[in-house]
C-alpha cells in the first residue's frame, strides 16, 4: 500500500516568509509524528498527534512552529516568519499506535527546507 | 531523559567485511531500542527493533543487533558487507510512556569494494 508521502519535497522560501508543509500519513494510522533533521541538531522531534488527544508540543523550537492535523488523517506543519536557523529537512511519520511504545514509525521522504 | 550514543559518525569496510555500528543508551530501565537506515535522499526505513523480548533482534537485509543490559549496548552486526549497505544509519530510544523517538547522532557506513 501507499507509504507515507509529504508535500513538498523542497522549498526555498526567503526569510520572514511563512511556509505550510504537508503530511499525508499511511491509511489508518492514528499516530503522526514531525521530526527534523538539519546538520547542527541531528535528528529531533518536534510534535506528535495521537487520536483526538491534545498533541504533545514538547519538541516545537518556537512559537513560530504549530502545526494541526484535520479529520485525523492529513498534517500541516506552518512555520511563520521563517529564518535561517529553519533551514532542515522536515520528516513525518506515521503509526498505528497500539497498547505500549513499540509501535514501528514509518517515515515519509521529507520536505528539504531551505530559507534564504 | 533517555538517551542514546552512537560512537563513530563515519565508519568504512571493505565489501565482504564484517559490519559493527555502535550504540549505547542511558536509561535506568531498559527501555525501546530502535536501528533505522536512511539511504541517500530518501526518509528512515526501520532495520529492527527490540521490544524486551529476545536480547539478539534480527532485522532485514542481513542485518541484527543484540541487547546487553550490563553494558546498556545495542550493536548493530552484518556478517558481510554488500556495496547497497552504504547508507547513514540511526540508533534510536522510545522512553517508556511515551511514543517520541530519540535518535542519535547517526553513523555513516562507507563500503569499499
Amino acid at each position: 500500500g501507499a507509504g507515507v508521502s509529504q508535500s513538498p519535497s523542497n522549498k526555498v522560501t526567503e526569510k520572514g516568509k511563512d511556509v505550510e508543509l504537508r503530511c499525508d500519513p499511511i491509511s489508518g494510522h492514528t499516530a503522526l509524528y514531525w521530526y527534523r533533521q538539519s546538520l547542527g541538531q541531528g535528528l529531533e522531534f518536534l510534535i506528535y498527534f495521537q487520536g483526538n488527544s491534545a498533541p504533545d508540543k514538547s519538541g516545537l523550537p518556537s512559537d513560530r512552529f504549530s502545526a494541526e492535523r484535520t479529520g485525523g488523517s492529513v498534517s500541516t506543519l506552518t512555520i511563520q516568519r521563517t529564518q535561517q536557523e529553519d533551514s532542515a529537512v522536515y520528516l513525518c511519520a506515521s503509526s498505528l499506535a497500539g497498547s505500549g511504545s513499540t509501535d514501528t514509525q514509518y517515515f515519509g521522504p521529507g520536505t528539504r527546507l531551505t530559507v534564504l | 531523559a533517555q538517551s542514546v550514543t552512537q560512537l563513530g559518525s563515519h565508519v568504512s569496510v571493505s565489501e565482504g567485511a564484517l559490519v559493527l555500528l555502535r550504540c549505547n543508551y542511558s536509561s535506568s530501565v531498559p527501555p525501546y531500542l530502535f536501528w533505522y537506515v536512511q539511504y541517500p535522499n530518501q526518509g528512515l526505513q526501520l532495520l529492527l527493533k527490540y521490544t524486551s523480548a529476545a536480547t539478539l533482534v534480527k532485522g532485514i537485509n542481513g542485518f541484527e543487533a543484540e541487547f546487553k543490559k550490563s553494558e546498556t549496548s545495542f550493536h548493530l552486526t552484518k556478517p558481510s558487507a554488500h556495496m547497497s549497505d552504504a547508507a547513514e544509519y540511526f540508533c534510536a530510544v522510545s522512553p517508556t510512556g511515551r511514543r517520541a523517538l530519540t535518535f542519535g547522532s547517526g553513523t555513516r557506513l562507507q563500503v569499499q569494494p
